[in-house]
């Protein structure tokens, strides 16, 4: 499965879009680009995940680039409780384990 | 509710003294794995199980046992605990194969060996 590349931190203001950057530049045809994110030690939660078309839900979107090479995840409106953790994967499916990295430290300030 | 229960919570022991950390799910999932996370290494896999008596070795798998008897349950055995396996331990199920929504975890299990 490729590998990801997240910066460690990142800050942003409350009320504003929140965009973490992720850079898959070995992703294959077939994989996945999923996000999860973990706050203050609690179990990783789903948040989205697309293949090629850019992905919206009641959470997040997902933007891809066309050569699929990075994605953003955008927060369209960060609170305090979106400080966390959050954490690109990308996997193929159907596919059996899911590899995490370091992620994306994110505190969204007052 | 769809949930991935684990237990202990909280657990402190010693050195050597062989313990068993549970974890259940209640959505007749096949997939379920373990974790554990330290600081700056991020999520590692220990073990994980396709199936009921199917189990496979993770990235950090030494140390530790599994066993799956049944499908809701998975628990992660440490028959000589050391300072080392002191650690933040996640338990995930999903179906298998792996489909849209990935992995459910259950809340963690801190654990502190000394």
């Amino acid at each position: 499965d490729a590998k990801t590349t997240q910066p460690p931190s990142m800050d942003c203001a409350e009320g504003r879009a929140a965009n973490l950057p992720c850079n898959h530049s070995t992703i294959s045809g077939n994989e996945y680009v999923y996000w999860y994110r973990q706050i203050h030690s609690q179990g990783p939660q789903y948040i989205i995940h697309g293949l090629k078309n850019n992905e919206t839900n009641e959470m997040a979107s997902l933007i891809i680039t066309e050569d699929r090479k990075s994605s953003t995840l955008i927060l369209p409106h960060a609170t305090l409780r979106d400080t966390a953790v959050y954490y690109c994967i990308v996997i193929r499916l159907p596919g059996n384990q899911f590899y995490f990295g370091t992620g994306t430290s994110l505190t969204v300030i007052p | 509710e769809a949930q991935v229960t684990q237990n202990p919570r909280y657990l402190i022991t010693v050195t050597g003294k062989k313990l068993t950390v549970t974890c259940s799910q209640n959505m007749n999932h096949e997939y379920m794995s373990w974790y554990r996370q330290d600081p700056g290494l991020g999520l590692r896999q220990i073990y994980y199980s396709m199936n009921v008596e199917v189990t496979d070795k993770g990235d950090v798998p030494e140390g530790y046992k599994v066993s799956r008897k049944e499908k809701r349950n998975f628990p992660l055995i440490l028959e000589s605990p050391s300072p080392n396996q002191t650690s933040l331990y996640f338990c995930a199920s999903s179906t298998a194969p792996l489909t849209n929504y990935g992995y459910t975890f259950g809340s963690g299990t801190r654990l502190t060996v000394v």
